[in-house]
């Protein structure tokens, strides 16, 4: 079974510096996507960055990238020049990529405090 | 035009009552789950439909049950609601046979059983 674990439930950052949070997951799919969501306070679910198993490279979005390590199994997600609105929990997601699994699994959630 | 939707956005109601939170998203997705969130913000499945048929069904008590009367709606009637239903549940959508499979949610139902 597929299961995801973020091992970092809480880490803090200084406004403007960078932060890496961690995720590794366990899968035997070869085929499969990775998701970083962030919750603030409001508690809506936004999806940040996507990741696709076949891609070796890096997906980024404006200050998100993420370190993924397909071998490894390991998805941490890089933040950089962290802002205050950036606080917030970010929940890592793994989804097998064949069809008709209708299936996510989350990690338990790192909650990340900016510092100002 | 929001995505996902959900209402009521706050629940507070006592032991024993039945109460219902409905969700609609626009989004032409074909999947629709529920998922709770407890205290401690883990997220877990309840259900997934898809076009209207139940997929996933996760340990639910059979307190909870889901209707869906078409692709776009995806409802949660809770019947005797306990202490324990605390929670806040997410409603959320996708589309199962076209990838990324990127899920949407909703804005969450915060359900309080006093």
């Amino acid at each position: 079974a597929q299961t995801v674990t973020q091992s970092q439930p809480e880490m803090s950052v200084q406004e403007a510096e960078t932060v890496t949070l961690s995720c590794t997951y366990d899968t035997s799919e070869s085929d499969y996507y990775l998701f970083w969501y962030k919750q603030p306070p409001s508690r809506q679910m936004i999806l940040v960055i996507r990741q696709e198993a076949y891609k070796q490279q890096n997906a980024t979005e404006n200050r998100f990238s993420v370190n993924f390590q397909k071998a490894a199994k390991s998805f941490s997600l890089k933040i950089s020049d962290s802002q205050l609105g950036d606080a917030a929990m970010y929940f890592c997601a793994y989804r097998a990529g064949t069809s008709g699994t209708y299936k996510y699994i989350f990690g338990t959630g790192t909650r990340l405090k900016v510092l100002a | 035009d929001t995505a996902v939707s959900q209402t009521p956005k706050y629940l507070v109601t006592q032991m024993g009552n039945d109460k219902s939170i409905k969700c609609e998203q626009n989004l032409g997705h074909d999947t629709m789950y529920w998922y709770k969130q407890d205290s401690k913000k883990f997220l877990k499945i309840m259900f997934s439909y898809n076009n209207k048929e139940l997929i996933i069904n996760e340990t639910v008590p059979n307190r909870f049950s889901p209707k869906s009367p078409d692709k776009a709606h995806l409802n949660l009637h809770i019947n005797s609601l306990e202490l324990g239903d605390s929670a806040v549940y997410f409603c959320a959508s996708s589309q199962e046979f076209r990838r990324p499979y990127e899920q949407y949610f909703g804005p969450g139902t915060r359900l309080t059983v006093t």
